[in-house]
C-alpha cells in the first residue's frame, strides 16, 4: 500500500535553533518527493522537489535529503525563525500509470521565541 | 510571482444546497486539481483535470462532485447537494507540463456546511 509517513507528528524549538524533519514513504515506482510549508489556514507553499536521482536540495535556510534506496527523506531547517511555525507536509508521486500523489500528514512545527 | 486564486474564501451553506467553488488557475499551466483538507486531517486529492476532461480521480469524488473549465481561466468544483461532512478546506492547484513542475496551490475556500 502506498504510504508517506511523518515524524514527529509535533515539534516545539527555540528560536535560532535548527531542526530535522522525517519522511518515510512506501510509494512505488517512485516519481518525485516535495516538501510543502502550509501555514494555518493557507494553501501548502512549495519549498524542494526532487527526483530519484537528487541527493539534497537547499532553498535558503531549508534543505531536503532523499534517500531513495531507503526510501527517507528529511527537511533540516537551519537558525529557525518565529515565522518558521507551519505543518511541513512531505508529498510523494508514484509512477504507476496514474501518478499518484500521496500527501503525509504533516510534522507541525512551533518556534518560540 | 504568479497565484492560484480561489474565490470564495469561506462559503457557508445549508446542509442539500449546491455549492460551487471557483479558482483560476496560472494562465500557463495545463495540469488542475482540486483537494479538500478537514480541520486537523491531511491533505486529500480529490479530482486531477487536463486537457478538457478528468484525468483522475478519488473515491472522494462521487457522483455529488462535478468539475468545469466554463473557459479559458475559470476552473470550477460543484458539489451537488451538500454533506455536513463535506465542510473542510477546498484546495485548487495547477502545474505546468513539466512531470517535475511543483503544483501552486491557491489559498483555498473554508466551506461550512451547517
Amino acid at each position: 500500500k502506498n504510504q508517506v509517513e511523518q515524524s514527529p507528528q509535533s515539534l516545539i524549538i527555540l528560536e535560532g535553533k535548527n531542526c530535522t524533519l522525517q519522511c518515510n514513504y512506501t510509494v512505488s515506482p517512485f516519481s518525485n518527493l516535495r516538501w510543502y510549508k502550509q501555514d494555518t489556514g493557507r494553501g501548502p507553499v512549495s519549498l524542494t522537489i526532487m527526483t530519484f536521482s537528487e541527493n539534497t536540495k537547499s532553498n535558503g535556510r531549508y534543505t531536503a535529503t532523499l534517500d531513495a534506496d531507503t526510501k527517507q527523506s528529511s527537511l533540516h531547517i537551519t537558525a529557525s525563525q518565529l515565522s518558521d511555525s507551519a505543518s511541513y507536509i512531505c508529498v510523494v508521486r508514484g509512477n504507476t500509470g496514474g501518478f499518484k500523489t500521496i500527501f503525509g500528514a504533516g510534522t507541525r512545527l512551533f518556534v518560540k521565541a | 510571482e504568479p497565484e492560484v486564486t480561489q474565490t470564495p474564501s469561506h462559503q457557508v451553506t445549508q446542509m442539500g444546497q449546491e455549492v460551487i467553488l471557483r479558482c483560476v488557475p496560472i494562465s500557463n499551466h495545463l495540469y488542475f486539481y482540486w483537494y479538500r483538507q478537514i480541520l486537523g486531517q491531511k491533505v486529500e486529492f480529490l479530482v486531477s483535470f487536463y486537457n478538457n476532461e478528468i484525468s483522475e480521480k478519488s473515491e472522494i469524488f462521487d457522483d455529488q462532485f462535478s468539475v468545469e473549465r466554463p473557459d479559458g481561466s475559470n476552473f470550477t468544483l460543484k458539489i451537488r447537494s451538500t454533506k455536513l461532512e463535506d465542510s473542510a478546506m477546498y484546495f485548487c492547484a495547477s502545474r505546468s507540463y513539466r512531470e517535475g513542475g511543483g503544483y501552486t496551490f491557491g489559498s483555498g475556500t473554508r466551506l461550512t456546511v451547517v
